[in-house]
């Protein structure tokens, strides 16, 4: 089953907005990670929080997370066009490496 | 220099035939994986090959196995295709946390 639900499924925003995406998860973890994927493309991976630290900045993406309510957001300011993608959340639960994506959001980007 | 290459990047064929899907990475990493992104955009993870260690997602086929001729190549062959294998496979690799994904093979089972 999907360990992450990301709210909303769909974002329409114009440029120079802010756009705000959340991820859910179930089970705890030792990061979330947030992954950017392109239309036709493969995942590319965007910014890494640890379970113990509550929020973390990388440009003009700021990610939030709260362990005690199994949730984090992503922030992404100034937005351009460039940014119209899919984003998922991932979460790193376990000792294989493996990673449990979420449903993701697909944020368009209005010029 | 891409860094996780996937052949082929479309792949249209019959249902009940064999096919193969490759993926090299040249970043020097010991893990690699392949995953399933169905018509909805879920992506689900179909193994992980570290080492000669592969675990495998409990809900995969057993028509679909991977195959690891070396660290950097880790190859996805399928048997006897069918309808709803139709999707796009990612290969990824990683050395640590953090995954690199390939670009994608779209496989479209007629």
């Amino acid at each position: 089953s999907q360990q992450g639900e990301e709210d909303p499924q769909a974002l329409s925003i114009q440029e120079g907005e802010n756009a705000t995406m959340n991820c859910s998860y179930k089970t705890s973890i030792n990061n979330l990670q947030w992954y950017r994927q392109n239309s036709g493309r493969g995942l590319v991976h965007l910014i890494l929080i640890r379970s113990n630290e509550r929020e973390k900045h990388s440009g003009r993406l700021r990610v939030t997370l709260d362990t005690s309510k199994k949730s984090s957001s992503l922030l992404i300011t100034a937005s351009r066009a460039a940014d119209t993608a899919s984003y998922f959340c991932a979460t790193d639960a376990g000792s294989a490496r493996q990673l449990t994506f979420g449903s993701g959001t697909q944020l368009t980007v209005l010029p | 220099d891409t860094a996780v290459s996937q052949t082929p990047k479309y792949l249209v064929t019959q249902m009940g035939n064999d096919k193969s899907i490759k993926c090299e990475q040249n970043l020097g990493h010991d893990t690699m994986y392949w995953y399933k992104q169905d018509s909805k955009k879920f992506l689900k993870i179909m193994f992980s090959y570290n080492n000669k260690e592969l675990i495998i997602n409990e809900t995969v086929p057993n028509r679909f196995s991977p195959k690891s001729p070396d660290k950097a190549h880790l190859n996805l062959h399928i048997n006897s295709l069918e309808l709803g294998d139709s999707a796009v496979y990612f290969c990824a690799s990683s050395t640590q946390e953090t995954q690199y994904f390939g670009p994608g093979t779209r496989l479209l089972v007629l």
